[in-house]
């Protein structure tokens, strides 16, 4: 079974500083979906930024982009120029080839301060 | 365009009682899934659907819940009877299948079992 795994439970950045985000995961899938989805006190979840597998380049959405290590499953997000509506919990998520269930991680808490 | 709608947004019923938590996917959208969030477990996918039929009910923790699909755009998670393990926030989300896998969320209906 697939597991995500987030080691950071909380972090905290300066605004318009950088942070990254940890993930890694376990599976056995050579192709599968990995995600960023974020969760502000509103409590909507808001996909951040996906990445399949098979593609080997590193998405980017705007300030947000990751760092995908397809051999040690690793998946982390980077935060560019933080803002203070970044602040929020972060889940890293993954989805095999087959079916649709998404797995999450614990969840980081980021806050971020002016 | 509505995103998933879910209702009621809070809820707050005794030990015992029936609840019954609904979902409207997003227009066009054939499969939907229903989470659980709480502090100890963390995000948890309960059951999801293809095209109103449940494929994966392997999350729903116990007889006492039960999902139905009736039609494409509606959806119901009843709990009878309802205890107090039972507070959460209970996410719906909808997507769709053989798409690029995104799933949107509705906002949650806070469940609070005194």
């Amino acid at each position: 079974a697939q597991t995500v795994t987030q080691s950071q439970p909380e972090m905290s950045v300066q605004e318009a500083e950088t942070v990254t985000l940890s993930c890694t995961y376990d599976t056995s899938e050579s192709n599968y979906y990995l995600f960023w989805y974020k969760q502000p006190p509103s409590r909507q979840m808001i996909l951040v930024i996906r990445q399949e597998a098979y593609k080997q380049q590193n998405a980017t959405e705007n300030r947000f982009s990751v760092n995908f290590q397809k051999a040690a499953k690793s998946f982390s997000l980077k935060i560019s120029d933080s803002q203070l509506g970044d602040t929020a919990m972060y889940f890293c998520a993954h989805r095999g080839e087959y079916g649709n269930k998404l797995v999450f991680g614990a969840g980081t808490i980021l806050r971020v301060k002016s | 365009d509505a995103g998933v709608i879910q209702s009621p947004r809070h809820e707050v019923t005794e030990m015992g009682q029936e609840v019954t938590l609904r979902c409207k996917p997003i227009s066009g959208h054939n499969s939907l899934f229903w989470y659980r969030q709480t502090m100890m477990r963390g995000l948890e996918l309960l059951i999801y659907f293809n095209n109103n039929v449940p494929i994966d009910d392997s999350g729903m923790p116990e007889d006492r819940f039960s999902a139905k699909m009736p039609n494409a755009s509606f959806s119901t998670l009843k709990i009878q009877p309802s205890e107090p393990r039972d507070s959460a926030v209970y996410f719906c989300a909808s997507s769709l299948w053989g798409d690029t896998y995104e799933q949107y969320f509705g906002p949650g209906t806070r469940l609070t079992v005194t």
